[in-house]
C-alpha cells in the first residue's frame, strides 16, 4: 500500500482546459514536495510546501497543503502541451522518511 | 548551478553479472538517496546515507549493496543481475537541516540481457 494515494493516475486533457491532481494520505507529513518527470530523465523539484494550509504558486502552477499536512493539490490552469508529463508528491514523514504518490501521468494535446 | 552527476548513463549488463553505479551529490548536501523506477512506475526508495552512514533502507536486494564515501559521492552495486533489475536507477542528494528538497541526478538506465 502506498502512504501517498495520488489521483487520477492518469489525465489527458485538451491545451487550455484546467486540471488538479491530488496527493492523499492518512499521515502527518513535514512537508510535501511536488516533482515533474519527463521520460528517461530525473524528477524536478517543482515546489516544497511546509505549512498547513500553506499555498504557493509557479506561473499556471497551484499547489496548496491541507491544513492537517495530510494532503495536497496541484491546479494546472489553462494546460500547455508543454505541461505532459508525470506529476509526483513526494512527502517528508518524521523529517527522515521520504515517500513517493503513484504519480500522475499527464498528456495535454495540442 | 551544480547538479547531482549519476554515471554511467546508460549500462547493459548480462545476468548474473555486476554493475556499479556512482552518484555525486550537489556539493555539500550530506544526504543521498538511491531510487529504483520501474516502467511506468513511481520511484522505489532503495537506501540512503546521512554524513556516510547508511541512514535507511528500503527495498533494496541482498544483492546490492552501496556505500557513501568520504567525499560524499556514493556507489550502488549490483551483484548477481536479474532481468527484472532492469530499470532506472536514480540518486538523489538533499541537506538534511532543509525541508526535505530532494534534488535528482538525469539517471542511470540498467538494462539486464
Amino acid at each position: 500500500t502506498q502512504l501517498l494515494e495520488q489521483s487520477p493516475q492518469f489525465l489527458s486533457i485538451q491545451e487550455g482546459e484546467n486540471l488538479t491532481v491530488y496527493c492523499n494520505s492518512s499521515s502527518v507529513f513535514s512537508s510535501l514536495q511536488w516533482y515533474r518527470q519527463e521520460p528517461g530523465e530525473g524528477p524536478v523539484l517543482l515546489v516544497t510546501v511546509v505549512t498547513g494550509g500553506e499555498v504557493k504558486k509557479l506561473k499556471r502552477l497551484t499547489f496548496q497543503f491541507g491544513d492537517a499536512r495530510k494532503d495536497s493539490s496541484l491546479h494546472i490552469t489553462a494546460a500547455q502541451p508543454g505541461d505532459t508529463g508525470l506529476y509526483l508528491c513526494a512527502g517528508l514523514y518524521n523529517f527522515n522518511k521520504f515517500y513517493f504518490g503513484s504519480g500522475t501521468k499527464l498528456n495535454v494535446k495540442p | 548551478a551544480a547538479g547531482v552527476i549519476q554515471s554511467p548513463r546508460h549500462l547493459i549488463k548480462e545476468k548474473r553479472e555486476t554493475a556499479t553505479l556512482k552518484c555525486y551529490p550537489i556539493p555539500r548536501h550530506d544526504t543521498v538517496y538511491w531510487y529504483q523506477q520501474g516502467p511506468g512506475q513511481d520511484p522505489q526508495f532503495l537506501i540512503s546515507f546521512y554524513e556516510k552512514m547508511q541512514s535507511d533502507k528500503g527495498s533494496i536486494p541482498d544483492r546490492f549493496s552501496a556505500q557513501q564515501f568520504s567525499d560524499y559521492h556514493s556507489e550502488l552495486n549490483m551483484s548477481s543481475l536479474e532481468l527484472g533489475d532492469s530499470a532506472l536507477y536514480f540518486c538523489a542528494s538533499s541537506l538534511r537541516v532543509n525541508t526535505g528538497e530532494l534534488f535528482f541526478g538525469e539517471g542511470s538506465r540498467l538494462t539486464v540481457l
